[in-house]
């Protein structure tokens, strides 16, 4: 157990909807990163938040958004939802440069 | 963005045998990590090693940071050791990119 903690599980969803995910980090890691994981394109950064403040910016959709707040906790919006958007969806946290996974959330969009 | 390359792709062992996996960068990243996804999904941390040698218990990592590149032993292999092996490095910009893995099978 890492110690990342992401809700739900399992989302099973239909084209042109908008979810939410929710990413609890370790105690005392201000850092927060989202990964996309699809079987054609691999493990991909989306976007980096720290102590509140976006970071960096990988291959993030203009649809897709994220914030981190007070108490560390992040959340990753998908809206306008694609079929292409099935993937699994990772978070992960830092203090320094080493990260560490939650379990994921897996994204089914019918 | 930094191209990461994993080789093999794909490998499978007889439970008892030794392997090296490799990952090359095309540019130098200032942090670098090997992971193990489970069966499961899940990526369990194997080594943060942006440089030098270390080593866990039947597993081992040496970093080259000059020449760009990471190798992963796994010694006397288990059959919970299958699943796929990743690596990933950082940017100056914060990014992290992963190679594609390696896919691990170890058969009894």
């Amino acid at each position: 157990d890492s110690g990342v903690t992401q809700t739900p599980k399992h989302l099973i969803t239909a084209t042109g909807q908008r979810v939410t995910l929710r990413c609890s980090p370790r105690s005392g890691d201000l850092s927060v990163y989202w990964y996309q994981q699809s079987l054609d394109q691999g493990l991909q950064f989306l976007i980096q938040y720290y102590n509140g403040e976006e970071r960096a910016k990988g291959n993030i959709l203009e649809r897709f958004s994220a914030q981190q707040f007070p108490d560390l906790h992040s959340e990753l919006n998908l809206s306008s939802l694609e079929l292409g958007d099935s993937a699994l969806y990772f978070c992960a946290s830092s203090i320094g440069n080493e990260q560490f996974f939650g379990p994921g959330t897996r994204l089914t969009v019918l | 963005g930094i191209q990461v390359e994993q080789s093999p792709p794909d490998l499978i062992l007889q439970e008892g045998a030794n392997s090296t996996l490799r990952c090359n960068f095309s540019d130098s990243v200032n942090n670098l990590q090997w992971f193990h996804q489970n069966p499961w999904g899940q990526l369990i941390n194997l080594f943060y090693i942006p440089s030098g040698t270390k080593q866990n218990g039947r597993l081992s990592a040496t970093t080259v940071a000059t020449e760009r590149y990471s190798l992963l032993y796994i010694s006397s292999s288990q059959t919970t050791d299958s699943g796929v092996y990743f690596c990933a490095g950082g940017d100056t910009g914060n990014q992290f990119y992963f190679g594609t893995g390696t896919s691990l099978t170890v058969i009894p």
